[in-house]
């Protein structure tokens, strides 16, 4: 089945930015989606289709995918970002939505 | 505004069944595809079924496959999902959630969850 890697946690400062990577197996030929999750909360969409942005969210949220890795990016971090991020696929080959692992962002 | 939510979620022995529902509001239910997303205590986020907007097509994942029933009554808005063999692995918060891309009546995107249901506490016990 299909895999997701995302490095278990990433410690960034206020005002810099944090880059979250999500691994796979050709992932550059998917479309992946980013949610951002706070305790005790439901996920909330942050990018979809590789790169675009639900309403209402901050333009400091982007995304890329290409070859074997996607990246979420969240520029100048503020303490609200603190979360669990988790990207998403559509695995075709199996019929199966797959998450990954998942990244705890911790601002310091 | 949009809302799901969920109810039928509980404390149930190992190898019972439980129902879950789903209820939707604020939007067009029946042109949605929708899904089952789980989240075991502590843990990351398990995708668990998806149906298609008109209910004719479906998938599950192979932990929950010949177990688990994803349905949906548009007439009524609601999304359900049916457990049986409830395991203790089981266990967790579910959620039901919106999902775009080919499951979803003409659309463009390819995917992406814009609505989620605060989710509801299913607990296994052995």
């Amino acid at each position: 089945s299909y895999v997701l890697t995302q490095p278990p946690s990433v410690s960034v400062p206020p005002r810099e930015t944090a880059r979250i990577t999500c691994g796979g197996n050709n992932i550059g030929s998917k479309s992946v989606h980013w949610y951002q999750q706070k305790p005790g909360q439901a996920p909330v969409l942050v990018v979809y289709d590789d790169s675009d942005r639900p309403s209402g969210i901050p333009e400091r949220f982007s995304a890329s995918n290409s070859g074997n890795t996607a990246i979420l990016t969240i520029s100048r971090v503020e303490a609200g970002d603190e979360a669990d991020y988790y990207c998403q696929v559509w695995d075709g080959d199996s019929d199966h939505y797959v998450f990954g692992t998942g990244t705890k962002v911790t601002v310091l | 505004q949009v809302q799901l939510v969920e109810s039928g979620g509980g404390v149930v022995q190992s190898g019972r069944s439980l129902r879950l529902s789903c209820a939707a509001s604020g939007f067009t239910f029946g042109t949605y595809g929708m899904h089952w997303v789980r989240q075991a205590p502590g843990k990351g986020l398990e995708w668990v079924a998806v149906i298609w907007y008109d209910g004719n097509k479906n998938h599950y994942a192979d932990s929950v496959k010949g177990r688990f029933i994803i349905s949906r009554d548009n007439s009524k808005n609601t999304l359900y999902l049916q457990m049986n063999s409830l395991r203790s692995e089981d266990t967790g918060v579910y959620y039901c959630a919106t999902t775009d891309g080919a499951p979803t009546f003409g659309t463009s995107r390819r995917g992406g969850s814009d609505y989620w249901g605060q989710g509801t506490l299913v607990t296994v016990s052995s």
